[in-house]
């Protein structure tokens, strides 16, 4: 709810600027990216992914960028609106192994504020 | 949120107390997660699921329990509530197979143990 977004680092932007989020991940292993938008009192919702044989993928207003050599991963939203104010986490999954699901480790994420 | 609901959606509660959550699911996917979610941690991996009665720990099992009866349900228990339990909790369910590993959340629990 609204304590998610205490003590997150914060980016504010202008409603209709272009918005970029930045994710440093851990594991060089990791396969699979995904993008997480958390509004206030509800839980994470998807909203794009990325497989490790990539390095860039574009949805709706929305574009993933994979950085594999520094570890990095980046979340542009286009013409940023009010409605996109929320927390953004990034999470990572390991490389499958023995036909096991690796689960998702997640960031601690970022908080969009959006200005009219 | 389509196809996964938690409940209830709050509670409070006294330090001692049993205290279960809920999570169902209508999606007959493999996988189900709990997590807490706490300012400064992000979301931390309580427990999860591989299938029916297949359950693991994840990074902060400690005090917590949980178990899988049925492919729909996911119980989170907290035998002994204490205050540092307090938070909010989501399930989660994920679908096996070669398609996306992404995770469907339910809207969270709100946990004040008092």
């Amino acid at each position: 709810g609204e304590s998610v977004g205490l003590h997150l680092p914060t980016l504010s932007v202008q409603e209709g600027d272009n918005s970029i989020i930045n994710c440093a991940y851990s594991n060089s292993a990791s396969d699979y990216f995904i993008w997480y938008k958390q509004e206030s009192g509800k839980g994470p919702q998807f909203i794009i992914d990325i497989r490790s044989n990539m390095d860039k993928r574009q949805g709706q207003r929305v574009t993933v960028l994979l950085n594999k050599t520094v570890k990095h991963l980046s979340l542009q939203i286009a013409a940023t609106q009010p409605g996109d104010s929320a927390v953004y986490f990034c999470a990572e999954k390991e490389r499958n192994y023995g036909g096991s699901q690796g689960n998702l480790i997640f960031g601690k994420g970022t908080k969009l504020s959006v200005k009219p | 949120d389509a196809g996964i609901t938690q409940s209830p959606r709050h509670k409070v509660t006294e330090t001692g107390t049993p205290v279960t959550l809920r999570c169902h699911q209508t999606e007959n996917h493999r996988y189900m997660y709990w997590y807490r979610q706490d300012p400064g941690h992000g979301l931390r991996l309580i427990h999860y699921s591989y299938g029916v009665k297949d359950t693991d720990k994840g990074e902060v099992s400690d005090g917590y329990s949980v178990s899988r009866s049925k492919t729909e349900d996911f119980l989170l228990t907290l035998e002994s509530a204490t205050s540092s339990q307090t938070s909010v909790y989501f399930c989660a369910i994920s679908e096996s197979g070669t398609g996306g590993y992404g995770y469907t959340f339910g809207s969270g629990t709100r946990l004040t143990v008092v």
